[in-house]
């Protein structure tokens, strides 16, 4: 089945700095990739997605790349604010079975 | 607001006992999902139902058990409960889970605390 990998967190950066969270996976398919973000105390929003490789995922200021070639789709953000603090998850998924979750990356900005 | 609700939204409750968790989808959504996630576990999958027909299976425990009813909402069963089951238990909906674009909508979730 399929499989995630996501940087350990916890990630600290300064309001404004540049963020990068690598995701890799393993699929046995061509799958699609999600980013979700759960902010305290909340449940999971998607942040964003891509179907395809080479399509580029956009949402909030966050970026993110399907590479086939290396398998990943690292999320990006080129300033980060205090409000971006949150827990994000990486997830393929291929055809119709259920999402696989990283086991997320805990990011605090600080002011 | 994903449109998925979820009640209740915590629950306190002692070893042994039996809870139920229940979840509505959003409007026009005919899959569920169910999932918990634990500090140690991370977040797992546990079940799928669509139109009211268990889809897919994950790491579901024997004690635990779940259906959908035909007005597409979902209650999650946990019996003979354990202090290992406290954690959140979420519930996601999606339109067409045979698309492998098919985006999950979450709900809030219920902590479940076990005593």
């Amino acid at each position: 089945g399929d499989s995630v990998t996501q940087m350990e967190g916890p990630v600290t950066l300064s309001e404004e700095a540049f963020l990068t969270i690598n995701c890799t996976y393993t699929a046995t398919g061509y799958p699609s990739l999600f980013w979700y973000v759960q902010y305290p105390g909340e449940g999971l929003q998607l942040l964003l997605k891509a179907t395809k490789a080479d399509d580029k995922g956009s949402n909030k200021g966050f970026e993110a790349t399907y590479r086939k070639e290396t398998t990943s789709f690292h999320l990006e953000k080129g300033s980060v604010q205090v409000s971006d603090s949150a827990v994000y998850f990486c997830a393929p998924r291929s055809g119709n079975t259920p999402l696989v979750f990283g086991k997320g990356t805990r990011l605090s900005v600080i002011a | 607001d994903s449109g998925v609700t979820q009640t209740p939204k915590h629950l306190i409750t002692a070893t042994g006992q039996r809870v139920t968790l229940r979840c509505s989808p959003r409007s026009g959504d005919l899959s569920v999902y169910w999932y918990q996630q634990s500090l140690d576990q991370g977040l797992q999958f546990l079940i799928q139902y669509y139109n009211g027909e268990e889809r897919a299976k994950g790491n579901i425990l024997e004690r635990f058990s779940a259906q959908q009813f035909p007005d597409l909402h979902s209650e999650l069963n946990l019996s003979s409960l354990e202090l290992g089951d406290s954690a959140l238990y979420f519930c996601a909906s999606s339109v067409d889970p045979g698309q492998g674009s098919d985006t999950q909508y979450f709900g809030p979730g219920t902590r479940l605390t076990v005593l």
